[in-house]
């Protein structure tokens, strides 16, 4: 089955720092989404990237999908930017979320 | 536009009990995904509702079924608890069955004690 893992696992800034988060995954891409899940529990999408470059704001998200990454990129991050990452991919029916990068941006 | 509403937020079960999970998709939305997410775990893909009737299941046992109305609202109903099924559990809704464009709800956090 589609294997997908997240790198780094945990992840502390100070505010106004940059980071990069990064998503392998073992299969061809159909759908590449990014995901946000607040510390309430709401998983919120950022971005939906088979493939290219998108940007919102301080975020954006580049998909190489023949080397089979993703990259997320939060720039000058904010307290509100904590939370985990989830990365995930699309077979059929169903969405397959790796691990999630556990982000806390300190103040 | 509504977005999508779980209840109850909490839930505590003893082993071997029954419970339902409910959840009302936004609107317009015709197609339901239930997930189940273990703590410091990614979501696990439960099964998927389109027009009243399954469309695609992950590996769960039997147990854990479902039902979606003509309203498009649904539930989750789980058999026979157990103590692994303790977990935080997402239903997210969207359109024609597509999985891209979803709008999840908060969650119901069951604990089975």
């Amino acid at each position: 089955g589609i294997q997908v893992e997240q790198s780094p696992p945990d992840l502390i800034l100070q505010e106004g720092a940059n980071s990069t988060l990064r998503c392998n995954f073992s299969d061809s891409v159909n759908n590449l989404q990014w995901f946000h899940q607040n510390p309430w529990g709401q998983l919120i999408n950022l971005f939906y990237i088979p493939s290219g470059t998108k940007q919102n704001g301080r975020l954006s998200a580049t998909t190489v999908a023949t080397e089979r990454y993703s990259l997320l990129y939060i720039s000058s991050s904010q307290t509100t930017d904590s939370g985990v990452y989830f990365c995930a991919l699309t077979g059929g029916f169903k969405t397959i979320f790796g691990a999630g990068t556990r982000l806390f941006v300190k103040a | 536009e509504t977005g999508v509403t779980q209840s109850p937020t909490h839930l505590i079960k003893t082993r071997g009990q029954q419970v339902t999970l409910r959840c009302s998709s936004q609107s317009g939305h015709n197609t339901v995904s239930w997930y189940q997410q273990a703590l410091g775990q990614g979501p696990q893909f439960i099964f998927q509702y389109y027009r009243e009737e399954e469309n695609g299941r992950g590996n769960f046992p039997p147990r854990f079924s479902g039902l979606q109305f003509p309203n498009y609202s649904s539930e989750l109903n789980v058999n026979a608890l157990e103590l692994d099924d303790s977990a935080l559990y997402l239903c997210a809704s969207s359109l024609d069955r597509t999985t891209y464009g979803y709008t999840f709800g908060s969650g119901t956090r069951l604990t089975v004690v």
